[in-house]
């Protein structure tokens, strides 16, 4: 699986659209954008994933570039309880032994 | 709907000790994961299951590892015998498809394990 890079740690104001970064550019055309995150003490949660078009859900809005070497994950209304970590994870969708490889996340800080 | 179920939630034992975590799937998913998560190396997955059966077991780190699911509602992960540097996050985790399904994954709300 390619590798994703994403910023260590970022913080936005709560209402404010919180735009989360992330670089894959290695990944190869079958490969999905996947992102998770993780609230303190607790486990990973599945926010969106996409190929190459522009996905939303009730949640976030997952922005790919034409190149598909970048993503950005846009939360539109941040709350105080969006603070978590963030994972931008490259996962290829055939073959039953593709792996969800977490790398270290963005640490997400939503102020007051 | 009730979401993966772990057990214990901490788990504090002496090293040389049996330690059995056990973990209950979301009803009707078919894969279920085990997943370590260390500060030093973060979250690894350390083997799956498809249909109660263990499909890839290459992150387990070691002998001392086994997982076994006896049926579709329950998953054990035994570490025997348990050593302090196997102190971590274990997580459980399910999902209804793997593979080009494109499913995602729910997790547990994991166990924390320390070994003295």
């Amino acid at each position: 699986d390619a590798k994703t890079t994403q910023p260590p740690s970022m913080d936005c104001a709560e209402g404010r659209a919180a735009n989360l970064p992330c670089n894959h550019s290695t990944i190869s055309g079958n490969e999905y954008v996947y992102w998770y995150r993780q609230i303190h003490s607790q486990g990973p949660q599945y926010i969106i994933h996409g190929l190459k078009n522009n996905e939303t859900n009730e949640m976030a809005s997952l922005i790919i570039t034409e190149d598909r070497k970048s993503s950005t994950l846009i939360l539109p209304h941040a709350t105080l309880r969006d603070t978590a970590v963030y994972y931008c994870i490259v996962r290829v969708a055939t073959g039953a032994n593709s792996k969800l490889t977490f790398g270290k996340g963005i640490t997400l800080s939503v102020r007051p | 709907d009730a979401g993966v179920i772990q057990s214990p939630r901490h788990e504090v034992t002496e090293m040389g000790q049996e330690v059995t975590l056990r973990c209950k799937p979301i009803s009707g998913h078919d894969y279920l994961f085990w997943y370590r998560q260390t500060m030093m190396r973060g979250l690894e997955l350390l083997i799956y299951f498809n249909n109660n059966v263990p499909i890839d077991d290459s992150g387990m780190p070691e002998d001392r590892f086994s997982a076994k699911m006896p049926n579709a509602s329950f998953s054990t992960l035994k570490i025997q015998p348990s050593e302090p540097r196997d102190s971590a996050v274990y997580f459980c985790a399910s999902s209804p498809g793997w593979g080009a399904d494109n499913q995602p994954q729910h997790f547990g709300d994991g166990t924390r394990l320390s070994i003295l």
